[in-house]
């Protein structure tokens, strides 16, 4: 069965300041990896996801991930974070082609001090 | 494109009755998945239907139940409802062609 462990319950992080989400995963088979983000009060929306390919994907709004398969990782790293970035970050896993039933993590809160 | 939508966005209950809580999925997308977000317990996952069928459901007892209509919308009832059910009900759908879920703003469920 396959399981995703997000180490840290909460990160706050100085504004401009870069900013490393951890995610750990476990699977025996090949894996796809998300990263849903969700604003206060409002549903999850996808913020990035390895498929293939690159083991390094970006989303649109400067964050980036790198799936590292012998370390079992997909961490979420930002350079410079901005207020607007004040979330709560979910890692999920989902294992084989047509089977989108996603695995969460129980979530990291990101928090930007001024 | 319309994105997933859930209705109503809130439901306020008491205990011992039942709640019914409906989701429209992606137009194209024949997959929904309902999950729970309960304070502190993260996101767990409770059913998954595909073309009008269940696919697979998680570790919750048969008083939540729904069905996949042939439009693909779909619908969660929680029957017997308890005070712990108190939630937000996310439900998402999913393509062959997109992978990953697209979830829709939730229904926060209130049992009092």
């Amino acid at each position: 069965a396959q399981s995703v462990t997000q180490l840290d319950s909460q990160v706050p992080v100085f504004e401009e300041a870069p900013v490393e989400l951890r995610c750990n995963y476990s699977s025996s088979v090949s894996v796809y990896l998300f990263w849903y983000v969700q604003y206060p009060n409002q549903g999850l929306q996808l913020l990035l996801k390895y498929l293939s390919g690159s083991t390094l994907v970006e989303s649109i709004n400067g964050f980036e991930a790198e799936f590292n398969k012998s370390q079992t990782s997909f961490h979420l790293r930002k350079p410079s974070v901005h207020i607007s970035d004040t979330a709560e970050y979910f890692c999920a896993v989902s294992e084989s082609f047509g089977n989108e039933k996603l695995t969460f993590g129980t979530g990291t809160r990101l928090t930007i001090i001024p | 494109e319309a994105g997933v939508t859930q209705s109503p966005t809130h439901l306020i209950k008491t205990r011992g009755q039942q709640a019914t809580l409906r989701c429209s999925p992606i137009s194209g997308h024949t997959s929904v998945y309902w999950y729970q977000q309960a304070l502190g317990l993260g996101l767990q996952f409770l059913l998954w239907y595909d073309e009008g069928e269940e696919r697979n459901r998680g570790n919750f007892p048969p008083r939540f139940s729904g069905r996949q209509f042939p439009n693909y919308s779909s619908e969660l009832n929680v029957n017997a409802l308890e005070l712990e059910d108190s939630a937000l009900y996310l439900c998402a759908s999913s393509s062959n062609r997109a992978r990953g879920l697209f979830f829709g703003p939730g229904t926060r469920l209130t049992v009092l």
